[in-house]
């Protein structure tokens, strides 16, 4: 079952310009991680968030959680061409459930 | 090793055919994932072990797919008589601990899984 699921699924902008993706989840969580994927292999760990946080940054990344939305927000500031990637979210499945399970991603194309 | 370690990176097979897919997780990682994921699709999750408790297998798709994990250690998934929807990028990914907790999850390269 699917238990993040990312909008928009797909996003164009130009360089310099801020990306905003977000994420929506079903069931209560421990935490919310993103990740980002380039050329459809592994991915890397960008950011991970707890539930009792409600915003947290890391270099030009800034990240929200809004538990009673069941919602989070990547915004990547002043992209640049090497953020072209697919970016997910990720959280414990909830219910006790310890699994780490993934969104469909955001593919994130960054024009020059 | 550095890192997760997955073999082969590439694999084709017949159909019809059984294959092993390998992951080498970090050195102290208690927690082990394997997800597949289709082109252009997001990751589907498989199942999940962490230390000596049974293993979460409630993604995985029939009983034509199995996995373990020797030593808590190296983990093997196996496909038996593999179908042309089987076609995939089958992802391995470990952690310190497991989702619940929150800790960073460490993904190899993936085996490109063509069923021929």
């Amino acid at each position: 079952s699917q238990q993040g699921e990312e909008d928009p699924q797909a996003l164009s902008i130009q360089e310099g310009e801020n990306a905003t993706m977000n994420c929506s989840y079903k069931t209560s969580i421990n935490n919310l991680q993103w990740y980002r994927q380039n050329s459809g292999r592994g991915l890397v760990h960008l950011i991970l968030i707890r539930s009792n946080e409600r915003e947290k940054h890391s270099g030009r990344l800034r990240v929200t959680l809004d538990t009673s939305k069941k919602s989070s927000s990547l915004l990547i500031t002043a992209s640049r061409a090497a953020d072209t990637a697919s970016y997910f979210c990720a959280t414990d499945a909830g219910g006790g459930a310890q699994k780490l399970v993934f969104g469909q991603g955001t593919r994130l194309t960054i024009n020059p | 090793g550095a890192g997760v370690s997955q073999s082969p990176s590439n694999k084709v097979t017949e159909k019809g055919k059984d294959v092993e897919l390998r992951c080498d997780p970090i050195s102290g990682h208690t927690a082990l994932y394997w997800y597949r994921q289709s082109l252009g699709q997001g990751l589907e999750f498989l199942i999940y072990f962490q230390g000596n408790s049974a293993p979460d297998k409630s993604g995985l798709p029939s009983d034509r797919f199995s996995a373990e994990r020797t030593g808590g250690s190296v983990s093997t998934l196996t496909i038996q008589r593999t179908q042309q929807e089987d076609s995939a990028v089958y992802l391995c990914a470990s952690s310190l601990s497991a989702g619940r907790v929150g800790t960073e999850a460490f993904f190899g390269q993936g085996t490109r899984l063509t069923v021929v």
